[in-house]
């Protein structure tokens, strides 16, 4: 079964400008988790999507959205890029909810100038 | 307080030696407990999970959970080289039932 996938695997962008990350989860899997990791904060969590609905909402701008597809295929955008958005952005897939096992994709690497 | 604790390391352990791994957790509701492993520049990918008290042993791995002291522990039997890596204790939180918290991450060094 193939796993997690996201796509692109690096990117760079300037302040001011948006982005969006795609994230295909595990054949099977409807849960959707993202997470932002950077050196000085570890893994904080973003948000999660299951059947297309958010569930739960970490503490992040409203910069930061994402949404879900009927394929269980998410999407995530950052507007108006800031410096402080470089980060390692992963996508997580689980079954049905977040408590159980989650899967981590290989991560989009941002990085904002 | 932080919701999931970690010391930040590094844990230096000697080859072949067993390399002890701490976490707490602050919400005393909380059911799911994971260990994530993380190489330098890759994804986390998951050693174990573990749902009950007491011990859950997968291979060189062991699991240890103590809901009542809210602490749960990864030993690693027999530390090889490629253990070198940092360590993520996760928790899905009871009162956050859709998100899981981790911690910042313990990184442990294994020295031939």
């Amino acid at each position: 079964k193939a796993g997690v996938t996201q796509t692109p695997r690096y990117l760079i962008k300037t302040r001011g400008q948006q982005v969006t990350l795609s994230c295909s989860p595990i054949s099977g899997h409807r849960s959707v988790s993202w997470y932002q990791q950077t050196p000085g904060q570890g893994l904080q969590f973003l948000f999660e999507y299951f059947s297309e609905t958010q569930r739960n909402k970490g503490n992040f701008p409203g910069r930061f959205s994402g949404r879900q597809f009927s394929n269980s295929r998410s999407e995530m955008n950052v507007s108006t890029l800031e410096l402080g958005d470089s980060a390692l952005y992963l996508c997580a897939s689980s079954p049905k909810r977040v408590g159980e096992t989650q899967y981590f994709g290989p991560g989009t690497r941002l990085l904002v100038l | 307080q932080k919701e999931v604790e970690q010391n930040s390391g590094p844990l230096s352990v000697p080859e072949g030696a067993i390399a002890s791994l701490n976490c707490t957790y602050s919400d005393r509701g909380s059911q799911s407990f994971f260990w994530y492993r993380q190489y330098s520049g890759k994804s986390p990918e998951l050693i174990m999970s573990i749902y009950s008290n007491g011990d859950k042993e997968d291979g060189r791995f062991t699991a240890q959970l103590n809901k009542a002291s809210q602490y749960v522990s990864l030993l690693i039997r027999d530390s090889q080289p490629s253990d070198s890596a940092t360590y993520l204790c996760a928790v899905n939180a009871y009162s956050s039932a859709s998100k899981i918290i981790f911690g910042s991450g313990t990184r442990l060094s294994i020295r031939p």
